[in-house]
């Protein structure tokens, strides 16, 4: 069955630090890549998404991902961090070809300090 | 446009029961899909409706069920509820079965 991981679970950094996050998937075929973000009392938010073309995708707030196929890796990146990053994100993977089924990472925790 | 709304945002029942959750997609969305949220299982697939029709379900027991009427609105209906069925419930909407999908508030459920 596919499956997602997110290696971190827990983040802390400070204000202005870089930020990754690691998020691999498990399926030999084509996928669509998601990152989603929840931030605290709000319901999930797509950050960026990946369906093909450049491997290198950008989000809104100043996120972005890319997407390294024999890796089967899709992280999650932020050059500096504010306060209002503090949220969970979720990475997830969908099977290219019609299907909705949005398979989610277990998330990571993010908190940054000011 | 308006977003997804979900109703009702809470709810509480108690075991045996059953519930009934309601979803209203973005306008011009025709795919609906629903996940459970619970802090030990985390985000997980219940089913999806395109086109009136259930096109995927996910590995939860029958108890758990849903439709999709032609206004692309979808009802989720679980009986029988047991203790483990408490869980923010999500519904997402989709314009078809190949794009992102954008979620709503979820309704939390305890089942007491």
């Amino acid at each position: 069955a596919q499956s997602v991981s997110q290696h971190n679970h827990h983040v802390i950094l400070s204000e202005a630090a870089s930020l990754e996050l690691g998020c691999n998937y498990s399926y030999g075929g084509t996928v669509n890549l998601f990152w989603y973000v929840q931030y605290p009392g709000q319901h999930l938010q797509l950050l960026l998404k990946y369906f093909s073309g450049d491997p290198l995708v950008k989000g809104i707030k100043g996120f972005e991902a890319e997407f390294i196929k024999s890796k089967f890796s899709f992280n999650l990146r932020k050059p500096s961090v504010q306060w209002s990053d503090t949220a969970e994100y979720f990475c997830a993977v969908t099977i290219s070809g019609g299907y909705n089924k949005l398979i989610f990472g277990a998330g990571t925790r993010l908190a940054v300090h000011p | 446009k308006a977003g997804v709304t979900q109703t009702p945002r809470y709810l509480i029942k108690t075991r045996g029961q059953q519930v009934t959750l309601s979803c209203s997609p973005i306008s011009g969305h025709r795919s609906v899909s629903w996940y459970q949220q619970t802090p030990g299982q985390g985000l997980q697939f219940l089913f999806e409706y395109f086109s009136e029709t259930q096109r995927n379900k996910g590995n939860f027991p029958g108890r758990f069920s849903g439709r999709q009427f032609s206004n692309s609105r979808s009802e989720m209906n679980v009986s029988t509820l047991e203790l483990g069925d408490s869980a923010l419930y999500l519904c997402a909407s989709s314009p078809d079965r190949a794009s992102e999908q954008f979620f709503g508030p979820g309704t939390r459920l305890t089942v007491l």
